[in-house]
């Protein structure tokens, strides 16, 4: 079966201070990763996909297979950054082909 | 596109009633998914269609709840009866093909009293 494990729920920082939201996953084969936020009143949007080895709003994951991790990180967080993060990870075939969610991490940027 | 509508907004209701959560999907997209969202267990899959057809539903806890798709355009999740234990905010997403990017709607915030 495969799992998601965030296992902050809650991460506070100062703006300008590094951030890094940890995850860590369980999969047999080989998983896409992916990263998901939602900003207060906004709906939940693909934040970026290890796939796309992008950067998006600062935000980078590298994906650990020896490790079976996906942490996200931005080198000096800002208060907009402020939201809640979600990891989430898709098998490769049948069933595990649907996206498995971690349980969140509510980032809070201090001014 | 005004993107994945859903409705109620929010929903109070007491145990034992019925409530029926709603959700369009963006037009053209063939896949749709329910989720549920808590504290303590995060986003949660209950269950998703390709083309209307329920492919899954293993996430659906109990037989209290049901979910249908009778058009593309058009899907229900319906609880009954409601249990305290069923308050949560539950949202609805749409993709091209199962496969792709998910697009969330705001989700309905459910208080059963």
């Amino acid at each position: 079966a495969q799992r998601v494990t965030q296992p902050e729920k809650l991460l506070s920082v100062f703006k300008g201070a590094p951030v890094e939201l940890k995850c860590n996953y369980s999969y047999s084969g080989s998983p896409e990763l992916f990263w998901y936020v939602q900003y207060s009143r906004q709906r939940l949007q693909l934040l970026l996909r290890h796939i796309s080895r992008e950067s998006i709003k600062g935000f980078t994951a590298d994906l650990n297979k020896g490790e079976t991790s996906f942490h996200l990180k931005k080198p000096f967080a800002q208060e907009e950054d402020s939201a809640m993060y979600y990891c989430a990870l898709r098998g490769a075939s049948g069933s595990a082909r649907q996206l498995t969610f971690g349980s969140g991490t509510q980032l809070t940027v201090l001014p | 596109d005004a993107g994945v509508i859903q409705s109620p907004r929010h929903e109070v209701t007491e145990m034992g009633q019925e409530v029926t959560l709603r959700c369009k999907p963006i037009s053209g997209h063939n896949s749709l998914f329910w989720y549920r969202q808590t504290m303590m267990r995060g986003l949660e899959l209950l269950i998703y269609f390709n083309n209307n057809v329920p492919i899954d539903d293993s996430g659906m806890p109990e037989d209290r709840f049901s979910a249908k798709m009778p058009n593309a355009s058009f899907s229900t999740l319906k609880i009954q009866p409601s249990e305290p234990r069923d308050s949560a905010v539950y949202f609805c997403a749409s993709s091209g093909f199962s496969y792709n990017e998910q697009f969330f709607g705001p989700g309905t915030r459910l208080t059963v009293l």
